[in-house]
């Protein structure tokens, strides 16, 4: 399958600064990017559908403006987390999918941030 | 709207037994469900998928069945391994919404050596 980089891994940081999560397809080019956000032994939300080149589409309830994506090329999609408060503590994973396949969707390795 | 219900919650079996997990949906839209598996800590990883046209797909230890009409479908783990112990998701997706997966609310399976 194809595979799909998350950096980082997990990320600690203060009450109030930002933090940007990276995803990249590495041996595809994704049209199509989802980004999650999972709580401890929940399934996974999606937040968030962004398309190369276009402004992503929010699911209802998140915050547009707290949780800026940019999806600028057809391998690299970042989450921002503006802002962050302990409340946004989670883990948090992107996956792609390209036109040129089938629906198979390739998830990142995830990212498990703490806001202290 | 839970559109996807999935069952159990939790599942313990013993190492060489079958696990069986299950998963409902609601809207007749959806053609494609696939099956993940995610360990702590880790991303979701596609084991297995299924589209409305097959009612079985079999691939190694793990096979989907899938019911149209009853809009059901499950994973069945045949010979169950310790380290078959995860997390597995059931979800679904359809055309024209970017495919985006609508997932059940997972299934801790343990698997006793």
């Amino acid at each position: 399958g194809a595979v799909v980089s998350q950096h980082p891994s997990w990320v600690i940081c203060k009450s109030g600064t930002s933090v940007k999560i990276e995803c990249r397809s590495l041996d595809f080019q994704a049209t199509t990017m989802f980004w999650y956000r999972q709580f401890p032994k929940q399934s996974l939300m999606l937040m968030a559908t962004s398309n190369e080149g276009s402004k992503a589409t929010y699911e209802q309830g998140v915050e547009k403006d707290k949780f800026l994506i940019n999806h600028a090329s057809l391998t690299l999609s970042t989450l921002t987390v503006t802002s962050a408060h302990p409340e946004d503590s989670s883990f948090y994973i992107c996956s792609t999918r390209s036109q040129g396949m089938n629906t198979e969707a390739f998830f990142g390795q995830g990212t498990r941030l703490t806001v202290v | 709207q839970q559109q996807v219900k999935q069952s159990p919650q939790s599942l313990i079996v013993q190492k060489g037994g079958i696990s069986i997990i299950n998963c409902a949906y609601e809207n007749t839209a959806f053609d494609y469900f696939p099956w993940y598996q995610q360990f702590p800590g880790k991303g979701p990883a596609l084991l297995i998928a299924i589209r409305p046209d097959v009612s079985e797909k079999k691939e190694g230890r793990f096979t989907i069945s899938f019911n149209k009409s009853a809009k059901q479908f499950s994973l069945h783990i045949m010979d169950s391994q310790p380290g078959d112990s995860a997390t597995y998701f059931c979800a679904a997706s359809m055309r024209g919404s970017n495919y985006k997966l609508t997932f059940g609310k997972g299934t801790l399976l343990t698997v006793n050596p």
